[in-house]
């Protein structure tokens, strides 16, 4: 079963660039039923879809956020990465990668998230 | 695009059913069958409980179920049970490679 691991710093300081990775294990990142994703959840608030990634680099991103979003995978170490940039207390959020699976057409896997905070 | 609009809360007593609905548009809900729900319990992950409106997952139990009309996509929990009480999501993809979540509902159990 496949699991995904968030890791990043907990502490970004404003108009700087947010980076996460997740590493994928119990599974290659290079299944083509998958899309590995990243969302998000500002404290008490609703999840929010940031974009996805496909083995071969393909992209897809939120159009409220897509001018601020660059995603790479590394196919060697079986992870993805995530930067945002610019960001502002507004992007102060719980941050999950999650597996899209395509045959199911559903966000099946989660990570246990990783709480980012945007603070001078 | 908008998220799809969800009631805030709902509640039921134990052994009773209560449903959640989620709202679309025919753009979203309503031109595919890509309806998913999430059951996610405080400072935990969401884990999926249906997709592709009707469909469970292994392990998920037979009291939860979807169904979907026109526009509005509804999950059911049947036989309430105090572990079910939880914040509920729905998503559904909204075509272009667009994935768009509901606002959530907080499901109490009486």
């Amino acid at each position: 079963q496949v699991r995904l691991q968030e890791s990043g710093p907990g502490l970004v300081k404003p108009s700087q660039t947010l980076s996460l990775s997740c590493t994928v294990s119990g599974g290659s990142i290079t299944n083509g039923d998958y899309y590995w994703s990243w969302i998000r959840q500002p404290p008490g608030k609703g999840l929010e879809w940031i974009g996805y990634i496909y083995y071969n680099a393909k992209t897809y991103y939120s159009p409220s956020l897509k001018s601020r979003i660059s995603m790479s995978v590394d196919t060697s170490n079986n992870l993805f990465s995530l930067k945002l940039s610019s960001v502002t207390a507004a992007d102060t959020a719980v941050y999950y990668c999650v597996s899209f699976r395509q045959s199911w057409d559903t966000f099946d896997m989660w990570g246990q998230g990783t709480m980012v905070t945007i603070s001078s | 695009q908008s998220a799809l609009t969800q009631p805030p809360s709902a509640s039921g007593s134990p052994g009773q059913s209560v449903t959640i609905s989620c709202t679309g548009t025919r753009s979203d809900v309503g031109g595919y069958d890509y309806v998913s729900w999430y059951q996610q319990h405080p400072g935990k992950a969401p884990r999926l409980v249906i997709y592709e409106v009707t469909k469970r997952p292994s392990g998920v139990p037979d009291r939860f179920s979807g169904s979907k009309s026109g526009n509005t996509a509804s999950l059911t929990v049947s036989g309430l049970q105090a572990e079910d009480e939880a914040d509920y999501y729905c998503s559904t993809y909204a075509g272009s490679h667009n994935l768009l979540f509901g606002g959530g509902t907080r499901v109490t159990v009486l």
